[in-house]
C-alpha cells in the first residue's frame, strides 16, 4: 500500500528554469509533509516542510503548495541551479515518516 | 559538528555473521528512527525511540533485527545471521518532539553490503 506516490522518476530542466516536482498521497491523517534532497551515498538533507493546515511554504527558491482536497503536494524550485541536482523525496507524517520512491532532478547547465 | 552520525559508513560482511550499527543523534533530540533505503526506494521506517523507550516496530524489523537505545542517547541496531537481502543503506534519524509536527534530520547513513 503506497501512502506516499511520486509518479515522475526523473525530471531534466534548463539552468533558471522552474523545477516543479509533485508527489500525491492517500492517508487523510498525513498531517505534516516535508521534501528531502538526498545525494548518492548520502543521508537525506531536510528542504522545507509545510503544515497540513497551511496551503504554501516559501523558503528562498524552494516553495511548496499543498491541495489537500486533491491529496498533492508540489515543490517547486526557481530558478533551478546544477547544484540542484539529486534525488527528491517528499515524505509526511505523523510520527514516522512514509517516503514517496523519489524524483531524480537534473539541472542541465 | 551537531549532526546525526553514524558508524561505520560502510560494512561488507559474509553472509550469515552478525553485524552492528551505531547512530549519535542530535544532542537535545529525544526522538531517534532507524529506516532503511532500498535502490530506487524512498526510505522505509524500521523502528523508532522516544528517550530509552521503543515505542514502534515496523513488520520489516524481523526476529534478527534488534534495536536499543540504552540511555536515551546514541542507538545501536543489530542485525544477526545477515542474508543477502539485507544489503541496503540503513538510515538515522532524530527529531525533537517539544514541536507538534517535528523535522526529522537524517545522519549520512550506513552502507551495508552481505556477500
Amino acid at each position: 500500500d503506497q501512502q506516499v506516490k511520486q509518479n515522475s522518476p526523473s525530471l531534466s530542466v534548463q539552468e533558471g528554469r522552474i523545477s516543479i516536482l509533485n508527489c500525491d498521497y492517500t492517508n487523510s491523517m498525513f498531517d505534516y509533509f516535508l521534501w528531502y534532497k538526498k545525494y548518492p551515498a548520502e543521508g537525506p538533507t531536510f528542504l522545507i516542510s509545510i503544515s497540513s493546515i497551511k496551503d504554501k511554504n516559501e523558503d528562498g527558491r524552494f516553495t511548496v503548495f499543498l491541495n489537500k482536497s486533491a491529496k498533492h503536494l508540489s515543490l517547486h524550485i526557481v530558478p533551478s541551479q546544477p547544484g540542484d541536482s539529486a534525488v527528491y523525496f517528499c515524505a509526511a507524517n505523523p510520527s514516522r515518516l512514509t517516503f514517496g520512491e523519489g524524483t531524480q532532478l537534473t539541472v542541465n547547465p | 559538528d551537531t549532526g546525526v552520525s553514524q558508524n561505520p559508513r560502510h560494512k561488507i560482511t559474509k553472509r550469515g555473521q552478525n553485524v552492528t550499527f551505531r547512530c549519535d543523534p542530535i544532542s537535545e533530540h529525544n526522538r531517534l528512527y532507524w529506516y532503511r533505503q532500498t535502490l530506487g526506494q524512498g526510505p522505509e521506517f524500521l523502528t523508532y525511540f522516544q528517550n530509552e523507550a521503543q515505542l514502534e516496530k515496523s513488520r520489516l524489523l524481523s526476529d534478527r533485527f534488534s534495536a536499543e537505545r540504552p540511555k536515551g542517547s546514541f542507538s545501536t541496531l543489530e542485525i544477526q545471521r545477515t542474508e543477502q537481502g539485507d544489503s541496503a543503506m540503513y538510515l538515522c534519524a532524530s527529531s525533537d518532539d517539544t514541536y507538534t509536527q517535528e523535522t526529522q534530520y537524517f545522519g549520512p547513513g550506513t552502507r551495508l553490503l552481505v556477500l
